[in-house]
């Protein structure tokens, strides 16, 4: 059974650092891109970020752009977030997903992760 | 920037045959993806490359795109498919969504 299992989410202040994981199992993890959707509290769906089967290629959106970084361990079955300087705006649960390249679809989604940034 | 535009709201009578459009700029240019996702759940997928279906979904599920519209059709409504529902499509190496659509069974 293909699974993603997200974790690391929490309370952080404003300004300060969380890194994210998941977990992946179930199918060849270092033949799919992966990517970050999140969710902030009642609100739509926002994707955050992509990265490619080996890590050559990574995309943010632009609000995350130079306080976020994704990246893999295809060794650990891993993706990771790294986000830093984060604001209230970027409370949210974090969605990790499989991204099957041909066709661009995400497929499918961890649990989530919830991340509040507050004082 | 692109931009999906989706109706806040879907009412239909169970039984019935529900649309939910998205909108964008040349949107039938592009592979269009949706979504569903129930309160609590993390999104499913239930249609990509406009039309098919993952393996799992029922086939009253369906999608179509062109021109600038993408539609997501449920025919023969049931109570279980009320949920959000979330376009998303491509621009510029960037993955975007619309923004989502409640979809309530009266």
């Amino acid at each position: 059974e293909v699974q993603l299992v997200e974790s690391g989410g929490g309370l952080v202040q404003p300004g300060g650092s969380l890194r994210l994981s998941c977990a992946a199992s179930g199918f060849t993890f270092s033949n799919y891109w992966m990517t970050w959707v999140r969710q902030a509290p009642g609100k739509g769906l926002e994707w955050v970020a992509n990265i490619k089967q080996d890590g050559g290629e990574k995309y943010y959106v632009d609000s995350v752009k130079g306080r976020f970084t994704i990246s893999r361990d295809n060794a650990k079955n891993s993706l990771y977030l790294q986000m830093n300087s984060l604001r209230a705006e970027d409370t949210a649960i974090y969605y990790c997903a499989r991204c099957e390249s041909s066709s661009w679809r995400f497929d499918p989604w961890g649990q989530g992760t919830l991340v509040t940034v507050s004082s | 920037s692109y931009e999906l535009t989706q109706p806040p709201s879907v009412s239909v009578s169970p039984g019935q045959t529900a649309s939910i459009t998205c909108s964008g700029d040349k949107l039938g240019d592009k592979f269009v993806c949706w979504y569903q996702q129930k309160p609590g759940q993390s999104p499913v997928l239930v249609i990509y490359e406009d039309s098919k279906r993952p393996s799992g979904i029922p086939e009253r599920l369906s999608g179509s795109n062109s021109g600038n519209t993408a539609t997501l059709t449920i025919s023969g409504t049931q109570a279980m498919d009320e949920a959000d529902y979330y376009c998303q499509a491509w621009a510029s190496s960037a993955a975007l969504f619309g923004g989502g659509t409640k979809l309530t069974v009266l």
